[in-house]
């Protein structure tokens, strides 16, 4: 069974401080895909990025860096210099590539505030 | 564009009473889902669909139906709604593919007194 588990439920950090959010996976399958979505106060699910399990290069785009690391099977997200505008709960999913799989199984989330 | 659309936004039940949360997508994606969204719980799936006429349960299936007459619309029905049925609802959709990510409409917060 897959499982995706989010162990910081709750950061806070000061504007300006980098902040990273830590996801680990569980899966039999050798190929996934694993997601990060933001989900800011106003309640939407936005989509961040995608990473497949035979791409292990590290992902930058502007602030947000992601660490894909099938070692220790763990995709952490690390957010530079943090805004206010970051303020949001993440969450991390996972999605295997078996036939007809569409299901996300999504981690708890980690709430994270950033305080000017 | 319109994306994945739900209705309504709001909604507040008395026990037992039965509700529709509509869910509609313009992008022509197969695959439609329902998740519920609790406190410390993350998204856990409800039901999902692969295509007009195919729906099967996710995760936390009870007290719910669902149907797909047709690839844009997915409702999801709370039979006799339960006060553990309050929650935040999405509807999702995806194209077809395993590297497809998920488009989410706006939610659907319930309530049941």
């Amino acid at each position: 069974a897959q499982k995706v588990t989010q162990a910081q439920t709750e950061i806070s950090v000061v504007e300006k401080e980098d902040v990273t959010l830590d996801c680990v996976y569980e899966t039999r399958d050798t190929t996934y895909y694993l997601f990060w979505y933001k989900q800011p106060p106003s309640g939407e699910l936005v989509f961040l990025i995608r990473r497949n399990s035979f791409d292990e290069q590290n992902e930058i785009s502007g602030r947000y860096s992601w660490n894909f690391q099938k070692s220790t099977s763990s995709f952490n997200f690390t957010i530079t210099a943090s805004q206010v505008v970051d303020s949001a709960v993440y969450f991390c999913a996972l999605k295997d590539s078996g036939a007809g799989s569409y299901q996300l199984t999504f981690g708890k989330g980690t709430k994270l505030s950033v305080i000017p | 564009n319109a994306g994945v659309t739900q209705t309504p936004k709001f909604q507040v039940l008395k026990t037992g009473q039965s509700m529709t949360l509509q869910c509609a997508q313009d992008m022509n994606h197969e695959y439609m889902s329902w998740y519920r969204q609790d406190p410390g719980m993350g998204l856990r799936l409800i039901h999902y669909s692969v295509g007009a006429g195919i729906t099967d349960q996710g995760e936390v299936p009870n007290g719910y139906n669902v149907s797909r007459s047709t690839t844009e619309d997915f409702p999801l029905r709370l039979l006799s709604a339960a006060p553990s049925q309050t929650s935040v609802y999405f509807c999702a959709s995806s194209y077809p593919g395993s590297p497809a990510e998920l488009f989410f409409g706006e939610g659907s917060r319930l309530t049941v007194l």
